[in-house]
Formats: C-alpha cells, structure tokens, sequence
C-alpha cells in the first residue's frame, strides 16, 4: 500500500531560523504529491503541489525520487506559520495522507 | 464562508446509538469524501464518492455507512458497531480531475 511518512509529531522553532518539515513516501511509479495546512481555527486546505513547483507564503517543497522524499522548507519562519501540516499523494482516485506535523514558531 | 458546510460543530450521543453527520458542499463537486482525523494518525479515509449514487469504502470503512442520493449532499452513519466513534469528523469534495480537496469545518463526535 502507499504510505507517507512525517516523522515528526512536532517541530519547534524560533522566528527568523529555517524551517523543514519532513516528507517520505512509498509509492511504485511516478507520484504526485501535496502538502495541506491546517492553521488554528481554520478549516484544512491545500498550501502546495509538486507539480505547479510555486512557493507559496515562502515556502517550497522538492520532489526527491531518489530519497522518495517532499520535503518542506521555508528559509525564515514567521509566527503565523505555527500550524498543522500534512504531506499527502495521490493513490489511484484518492489522496494518502500522513500523520501531520504540528509546527510551532516561538518569538 | 460557504462552499462545504457540516453539521453540527460538536455532536454528543450514548453508546449505543447510531449517528448521523451531515456534509453539504455548493461547488458543484461531483467528488466526496469523509475522513478521520485523530491525534499522531493524521486524516484517515472511511468513505468516498466520485458520483452521485455510487460509494466506495476507504482505509475504515468498518461501523460506517454512507449515501450519496444528491451531488450536493453526502452523510455519513456512525452505527453502533464501530468500536472508537469518539472523534474528529471531516468532509471534503473535489472537481473531477483535480485532486485539490475543499475541506469542510469538521465535526467532533463524542461517544459516552
């Protein structure tokens, strides 16, 4: 089955220092991958896809084939990052998605 | 802040009981799914569906059920014989093709 993996439950960092929330996924063929946020209060939606290859809100994130790995990175963290993230790929008609990243910034 | 509505935002009920969430979408999506959300095990698929009268089970489908008899509207059951009810509930759609999914606010069941 396809799986995806974030290692950590919760990553804690200090405004302005580099933010990467790891991604590792198991998939045979070619994957298309996302990455959805869940910020206090708010409802679930999609930050990025592999595919469009944009930063949004400055972040990015790489599709690694040979590590099977999206990394998400932001060069500078901000407060109002601190949320939920969660790494996902498409399965078939059906997304997997892993089990989340709560990322905390600190001032 | 239309788009995907549920209802309601916090649903209590004995154990025992059989229980309906409410999912309604107007973006005229044809695709709907229903997901589980519990802390460390990130969202897990129960049901979904790609068209109106048509389902398919997802990850843990086992003590759910499902209708899809409008495009606009896809409840979802929590009966009596799923074991650990208590939890967060969220509904999605999505166009065809497109796998961005719109997320609905959520449900928190609790079962007592």
């Amino acid at each position: 089955a396809q799986r995806v993996t974030q290692p950590e439950k919760l990553l804690s960092v200090f405004k302005g220092a580099p933010v990467e929330l790891k991604c590792n996924y198991s998939y045979s063929g070619s994957p298309e991958l996302f990455w959805y946020v869940q910020y206090s209060r708010q409802r679930l939606q999609l930050l990025l896809r592999h595919i469009s290859r944009e930063s949004i809100k400055g972040f990015t994130a790489d599709l690694n084939k040979g590590e099977t790995s999206f990394h998400l990175k932001k060069p500078f963290a901000q407060e109002e990052d601190s949320a939920m993230y969660y790494c996902a790929l498409i399965d078939g008609n059906k997304l997997v998605f892993g089990a989340g990243t709560i990322l905390r910034v600190k001032s | 802040d239309g788009g995907i509505t549920q209802s309601p935002k916090y649903l209590f009920r004995k154990e025992g009981q059989n229980v309906t969430l409410s999912c309604e979408q107007n973006l005229n999506h044809d695709a709907m799914y229903w997901y589980r959300q519990d802390p460390g095990q990130g969202l897990r698929l129960i049901y979904y569906s790609q068209i109106v009268n048509d389902f398919q089970k997802g990850d843990i489908a086992e003590g759910y059920s499902v209708s899809r008899e409008k495009k606009e509207s896809f409840p979802l059951t929590v009966t009596s014989a799923q074991k650990n009810p208590t939890a967060f509930y969220l509904c999605a759609s999505s166009q065809p093709g497109s796998y961005e999914q719109y997320f609905g606010p959520g449900t928190r069941l609790t079962v007592t």
